[in-house]
């Protein structure tokens, strides 16, 4: 199985601020990875997919990158409604289809 | 919009089937375009796929669950089904269901995802 570690496990930013998380890959992906923002007591949301493509109603805030093994995240800047858990999911080698641990992004 | 909307008990039996239902609406099950999928997230843990099940019936599912895993779809009520057995208390979650849409054999993303529902097994 591909094991995907995502860093951060948590981190606490201002509104504002520019926020960047970190996805690696056990081994190469190419650019098989999605990211995910879920908010407490609801369901993820789809942000981004194919490691760079913006999903259709996120906010242009949000931005993916990476190919290979390191994937970012990167939040150019912080509003309140994006505090939450993000997380990383691979579609490369499947089954399964494993997801990172989470990211919690807190208000500081 | 397309909605998914899971149902099924909230306590199972230890040792006994969980089982629950995915409806879905806005969308058709038979579209041939996805694959109709189970997640679960344990309690303040993160996100594990149980499976999925495509329109025709064939399955794929998480080798460390295969062998207690059984999904089904039912095309005439725009639903899909799972069936967890010999369930333990580390099987307790919250358990959604989503749409897996995929553009050729790798990429592929979940999304939407139905609201989760909780269950817990316990005597």
């Amino acid at each position: 199985d591909i094991q995907m570690t995502q860093s951060p496990s948590s981190l606490s930013a201002s509104v504002g601020d520019r926020v960047t998380i970190t996805c690696r890959a056990s081994q190469s992906i190419s650019i098989y990875l999605n990211w995910y923002q879920q908010k407490p007591g609801k369901a993820p949301k789809l942000l981004i997919f194919a490691a760079s493509s913006l999903q259709s109603g996120v906010p242009p805030r949000f931005s993916g990158s990476g190919s290979g093994t390191d994937f970012t995240l990167t939040i150019s800047t912080l509003q309140p409604e994006d505090f939450a858990t993000y997380y990383c999911q691979q579609s490369y080698s499947t089954p399964p289809y494993n997801f990172g641990q989470g990211t919690k992004v807190e208000i500081k | 919009q397309v909605q998914l909307q899971e149902s099924g008990p909230g306590l199972v039996k230890p040792s006994e089937t969980l089982s629950l239902t995915c409806t879905v609406s806005g969308d058709s099950v038979i579209t041939g375009l996805y694959y109709w999928s189970w997640i679960r997230q344990s309690p303040g843990k993160g996100l594990e796929w149980i499976g999925y099940i495509y329109y025709s019936g064939s399955t794929q599912y998480n080798p460390s669950l295969k062998s207690r895993i059984t999904m089904s779809v039912d095309t005439s009520k725009n639903q899909f089904s799972l069936n967890l057995s010999s369930v333990t208390a580390a099987d307790t979650a919250v358990y959604y269901c989503a749409r897996l849409g995929a553009q050729g054999p790798r990429f592929k993303w979940f999304d939407p995802w139905g609201q989760g529902t909780l269950v817990t097994v316990s005597s």
